[in-house]
């Protein structure tokens, strides 16, 4: 078991450019999370997937932002036409599907840290 | 509004001198109250989770309990080693969790 993975660690870019990040979920976890977080704050929730569904979406998530798990297994982000307000660490957690009430732990990827200039 | 609060916002400690952590969260419907430790620049490592009033964890020099409105991480004698952000979150009505900004400890030798 290797854990939740995530590409690439570290990514400058240029105010207005796209970027896309990828995380592979522990195999055999079904629900997929995306995170962000600034320094000093705690992780901020943008969404997550149940398989290839994307059941929730935060407020935080505009219409730069776009996740998909098309297969069920890993997933991308993209945000378009980067913002400086978008420099942050993007954190992908994986955990099996919670059942009958239970809430199953997620578990951290090491994050891919953004840099807009 | 505020539903995670943690404090102290950060905590320096001598070696071997135990001290608490406190998160108090102001949901209701609590479907469960996690804890991790984070280390800079590394993605938050899970540490505990907690269910319901009067449950306790234990892991190493690392004790979590619950009650109604607030959770305590304990840490007995701490090691230099000990020292990074320890978050905690809570999950009530969907599967996102909701966390706090975090307590950033230090241990001293």
């Amino acid at each position: 078991d290797t854990g939740v993975s995530q590409n690439p660690r570290h990514k400058i870019t240029k105010r207005g450019q796209n970027v896309t990040f990828r995380c592979d979920p522990i195999s055999e976890h079904n629900r997929l999370y995306w995170y962000r977080q600034t320094l000093g704050q705690g992780p901020e929730f943008l969404t997550y997937f149940q398989n290839e569904a994307q059941l929730e979406k935060s407020r935080l998530l505009s219409d730069r932002f776009s996740a998909e798990r098309p297969k069920g297994s890993f997933s991308t982000l993209e945000i378009q036409r980067t913002e400086q307000g978008d420099s942050a660490m993007y954190l992908c957690a994986s955990s099996p599907e919670a059942q009958g009430g239970s809430s199953y732990e997620q578990y951290f990827g090491p994050g891919t840290r953004l840099t807009v200039t | 509004e505020d539903q995670v609060t943690q404090s102290p916002e950060a905590l320096r400690l001598q070696e071997g001198e135990s001290s608490s952590l406190n998160c108090s969260y102001t949901v209701s419907g609590l479907r469960g109250l996690f804890w991790y430790r984070q280390d800079p620049g590394k993605g938050p490592e899970f540490l505990f989770t907690l269910y319901s009033a009067g449950e306790e964890k234990e892991k190493e020099r690392l004790k979590a309990t619950l009650t109604k409105k607030e959770s305590f991480l304990h840490i007995t004698a701490p090691k230099p080693e000990d020292s990074a952000t320890y978050l905690c979150a809570v999950r009530y009505n969907t599967d996102k969790l909701i966390f706090g900004t975090g307590t950033r400890l230090q241990v001293f030798p």
